[in-house]
């Protein structure tokens, strides 16, 4: 089975920085999505690691450690309507389909 | 920007009936995808779809379930005999190829309430 772990709640002030961690026991690791959710609507998708390191987008960034099942979500610059559900995704056991994190509930207040 | 769309936003049915939700995937998509998330819990995967045929599915998706392409454009859920526990928001998904690092687009839910 799988094991995803994400923190229930954050909270940041805007134009702050907030870095979001995700970490997962897994057997055959095939990538982490991080997706965005704002409430009563749909994920949408902010990215896609499959190789250590830090992916860069704009003012969002996500890193991954395979050898320590870790990857954080970083936001820099938060805005008010970066209030929203972060979900960390793990593709694992030569499945292509995403199995989900409870979510982060990131709340950005003035 | 296409889009995968969802009818209807919102479904209310009788315990024991039956449902169909729908949506159009991406034209040029060819995977689709069901999900569901029932309030405050996570997404959870039910079925995915290719070639006119269930590519993998859930344990969730038992014999009440079934997916269907009927045409070139729509993809449906049924739930054959809806029980309480059926109530959440069921997301359809579609993506361009089964590849782990091809984004899924999601649709704007459905919103299931069972009663």
């Amino acid at each position: 089975g799988q094991n995803i772990d994400q923190p229930t709640e954050m909270t940041a002030t805007e134009g702050a920085i907030v870095q979001i961690n995700c970490t997962y026991q897994t057997s055959g690791f095939n990538g982490l999505f991080w997706y965005q959710q704002h409430a009563g609507e749909a994920p949408t998708f902010l990215s896609y690691n499959v190789l250590d390191g830090l992916e860069e987008k704009g003012r969002f960034s996500s890193f991954l450690s395979r050898s320590k099942g870790y990857s954080y979500l970083l936001l820099k610059e938060l805005q008010m309507k970066d209030s929203a559900s972060y979900l960390c995704a793990v593709l694992s056991g030569g499945s292509y389909i995403p199995t989900f994190g409870r979510g982060t509930s990131l709340i950005v207040h003035p | 920007e296409p889009e995968v769309t969802q009818t209807p936003s919102h479904q209310v049915t009788q315990m024991g009936q039956e449902v169909i939700l729908r949506c159009v995937p991406i034209s040029n998509h060819l995977y689709f995808y069901w999900y569901r998330q029932i309030l405050g819990q996570k997404v959870e995967f039910l079925v995915s779809f290719y070639n006119n045929e269930i590519s993998e599915k859930s344990e969730i998706f038992d014999d009440q379930f079934s997916v269907e392409r009927p045409d070139g454009s729509n993809f449906t859920l049924k739930i054959r005999s809806t029980k309480l526990e059926d109530s959440a928001m069921y997301f359809c998904a579609s993506s361009e190829e089964l590849a782990s690092s091809y984004e899924q687009y999601f649709g704007p839910g459905t919103r299931l309430t069972v009663t």
